[in-house]
């Protein structure tokens, strides 16, 4: 069975603070994405990554980094915290599609809060 | 821009109900359709559809797409209180590994 943690389930971090959220999966899948999750917005991506040091924007890039330095992990990074930034943070992994889409693998997300 | 809409927002049944929710999709060089069923934690996966009219079966769970109407349902039978959860569709591109998702919608079953 696919695993993709993520480190923290909840996180409480103040306006201004770069923020860190990682996580793992241990499938050796190509494709790791970041998502936020609000309520009635459905997932909305944030970064997709298809291969180490690669990444590519989503549809709401503003105000976040990625980094994937190894297969296994992907981190987004919230470079200065803000209070719209306060949302549950879903990380997904693929396999590589060639020809057919690929289900996404979740991990049980991390609900963030910015004061 | 894709864009991928499902309704009801939310819906609240009796256990033994059938529902039935739908998802449609405006997206450019559409490959396939996708339902997650997501509880408190991490979304999970339950169907993908590339082919119009065939139905997808797992146990009181089915799905089909329609490509001529852009859309796609999901069908609950029998419905019970675990199936109370945030049901989400997706569409996948041709030559593409990203998603679309739509905003979901919220099922709550009553004993």
């Amino acid at each position: 069975d696919v695993k993709v943690t993520q480190s923290s389930r909840y996180l409480v971090k103040r306006t201004g603070e770069k923020v860190f959220l990682e996580c793992v999966q241990d499938m050796d899948h190509e494709n790791m994405f970041w998502y936020r999750q609000d309520p009635g917005l459905g997932l909305r991506l944030i970064y997709f990554s298809y291969d180490v040091k690669m990444k590519e924007k989503g549809d709401i890039p503003e105000g976040y980094s990625v980094s994937r330095e190894k297969k296994e992990r992907f981190s987004l990074i919230l470079e200065s915290a803000s209070t719209n930034q306060t949302s549950m943070y879903l990380c997904a992994s693929s396999l590589l599609g060639v020809g057919l889409n690929q289900p996404q693998h979740f991990g049980d997300g991390t609900r963030l809060s910015i004061l | 821009e894709d864009k991928v809409v499902q309704s009801p927002l939310s819906l609240v049944v009796h256990e033994g109900d059938t529902v039935t929710l739908n998802c449609s999709y405006e997206v450019t060089n559409f490959r396939s359709l996708l339902w997650y069923k997501q509880e408190k934690k991490a979304p999970t996966f339950l169907f993908m559809l590339t082919s119009s009219g065939i139905e997808k079966k797992s146990g009181r769970l089915s799905s089909i797409l329609d490509k001529k109407e852009l859309s796609s349902i999901l069908n609950i039978t029998a419905t019970q209180t675990g199936d109370s959860a945030i049901y989400l569709c997706a569409s996948g591109k041709i030559a593409g590994n990203m998603l679309t998702f739509g905003g979901g919608t919220r099922l709550m079953v009553k004993p």
